[in-house]
């Protein structure tokens, strides 16, 4: 089945060790995005790829960044993680096509920060 | 600019009660909606959209929303609550062509009570 892969599922990291989370996909989808959620709160949307264009919102801090070195992969990273980082990053994909606007998710990485 | 308003963070139903989760938009054009599902510890499952045509839109495990434009709302419901509903639900809203951002409301939790 097409699908949006994230691993690892749980991560822990220390206070101030660089992390990488992974998402891959098989739906050969063009748009790919990283949400950060915290517990009860909404996804927060940190940035998204439009194929290789790399688009960052305005209030996303410096500390997180990401990369797509093709269609099916996605990293993000987190150069030093506080404790306010620690949540569930999710990554998404989407087609750019006006019938087909919906975002398809990744079940989620678990960041804990020690 | 586009905003989502869910009203009732927490909603409690008796099992075999009918779910009513409320949602109301603010878009300045025609909206993209949609209703996500989230189970603990997972990503987002796209429930319903509406992007045009019909109003009454049916999705997956009996849900079913209607887009009214003239409340802008697009609240969900499902005439009988099963165990397996209690999850949280979020709204969320975008715009028509190409890539747009996603707007997601606050979520809601649905607990369903024996």
């Amino acid at each position: 089945d097409a699908m949006v892969i994230q691993n690892p599922r749980y991560q822990v990291t220390q206070f101030g060790k660089p992390v990488t989370l992974s998402c891959s996909q098989t739906l050969n989808h063009n748009v790919m995005y990283w949400y950060q959620q915290k517990s009860s709160q909404a996804p927060k949307l940190l940035f998204h790829y439009y194929d290789k264009d790399f688009n960052n919102e305005a209030d996303t801090p410096d500390n997180f960044q990401s990369r797509r070195p093709n269609t099916s992969f996605c990293f993000l990273d987190i150069r030093s993680p506080g404790l306010g980082d620690a949540a569930m990053y999710l990554c998404a994909t989407s087609r750019e096509q006006n019938r087909n606007p919906e975002q398809y998710f990744g079940p989620g990485t678990r960041l804990t920060v020690t | 600019a586009q905003s989502v308003t869910q009203l009732g963070s927490h909603v409690s139903v008796s099992e075999g009660a009918l779910v009513l989760l409320r949602c109301n938009y603010s878009s300045s054009v025609p909206p993209y909606l949609f209703w996500y599902v989230q189970y603990p510890n997972q990503g987002l499952q796209l429930l319903l959209k509406y992007t045009t045509g019909a109003t009454l839109v049916k999705g997956i495990n009996g849900f079913e929303a209607e887009f009214k434009k003239s409340e802008t709302s697009f609240h969900l419901t499902k005439p009988s609550a099963h165990m397996s509903d209690a999850a949280e639900y979020f709204c969320a809203v975008s715009f028509s062509g190409g890539y747009q951002k996603v707007t997601f409301g606050i979520g809601t939790k649905l607990q369903v009570i024996p």
